[in-house]
């Protein structure tokens, strides 16, 4: 089982520009969370999904967008990046039988 | 809303010694989770402890226990015979209910293990 598995692991973007952070899990949960973490502070929910096609804003949604066409992937889209979505992305997925969430690896996002 | 706070945000122990951290919490759901992760440079976050607000029994894992005072919504976390691989960020999240399992954080601790 390889779990969540997050790529890439880091990316510099300019202002203005676009991407796709990539988000697997192989445990067949139905839900599914962006999270992000900014320097010494802790996560803060962008969105979740509670199966595929279903998705839903968290605490800090602006600037960001998600799609969830199959059960294992849950991409989040970053659209005219700001300085200010500088910070480390985390995937997570639970199941409401399981114990806790599992998280990926992180993806650190730099836009300068 | 649900919220989480953790008011140490550096704590320091010497090898071998106890710590204990501190997260205090509110919410309004009657059935939720608490959760303790550590988070290492890695950026890794790996769980350390969980505890369910209906179970009265205080969870314990290993190195690791908690304190879970309900009423106070006080949930604390002892490190007995602290290791140096204990130096971490450390986070209470609160979850469960009818959230979804979405997770709540506070602002971490800081543990640094010195030898």
């Amino acid at each position: 089982n390889a779990g969540v598995t997050q790529t890439p692991k880091f990316r510099i973007l300019k202002i203005g520009q676009s991407m796709t952070l990539q988000c697997t899990q192989d445990m067949n949960h139905n839900y599914m969370y962006w999270y992000r973490q900014d320097p010494g502070m802790g996560l803060k929910l962008i969105y979740y999904s509670v199966g595929a096609g279903i998705t839903d804003k968290g605490e800090v949604p602006n600037g960001y967008n998600v799609s969830r066409s199959t059960t294992e992937d849950f991409p989040l889209r970053l659209e005219l990046a700001a300085p200010s979505q500088t910070s480390v992305y985390f995937c997570a997925s639970w199941s409401p039988l399981g114990e806790t969430q599992y998280f990926g690896p992180g993806t650190r996002l730099l836009v300068l | 809303a649900q919220t989480v706070t953790q008011s140490q945000p550096e704590m320091s122990v010497q090898e071998a010694e106890t710590v204990t951290l501190s997260c205090t919490y509110d919410t309004s759901e009657n059935n939720y989770y608490l959760f303790w992760y550590k988070q290492p440079p890695s950026r890794q976050m790996i769980l350390v402890i969980r505890q369910e607000a209906y179970k009265q029994q205080n969870a314990t894992e290993n190195r690791f226990s908690v304190n879970f005072q309900k009423a106070a919504k006080s949930f604390s976390l002892k490190i007995s015979d602290s290791q140096l691989g204990d130096t971490a960020m450390y986070f209470c999240p609160l979850g469960g209910g009818t959230s979804y399992g979405k997770l709540t954080f506070g602002q971490g601790t800081i543990l640094t293990v010195h030898p």
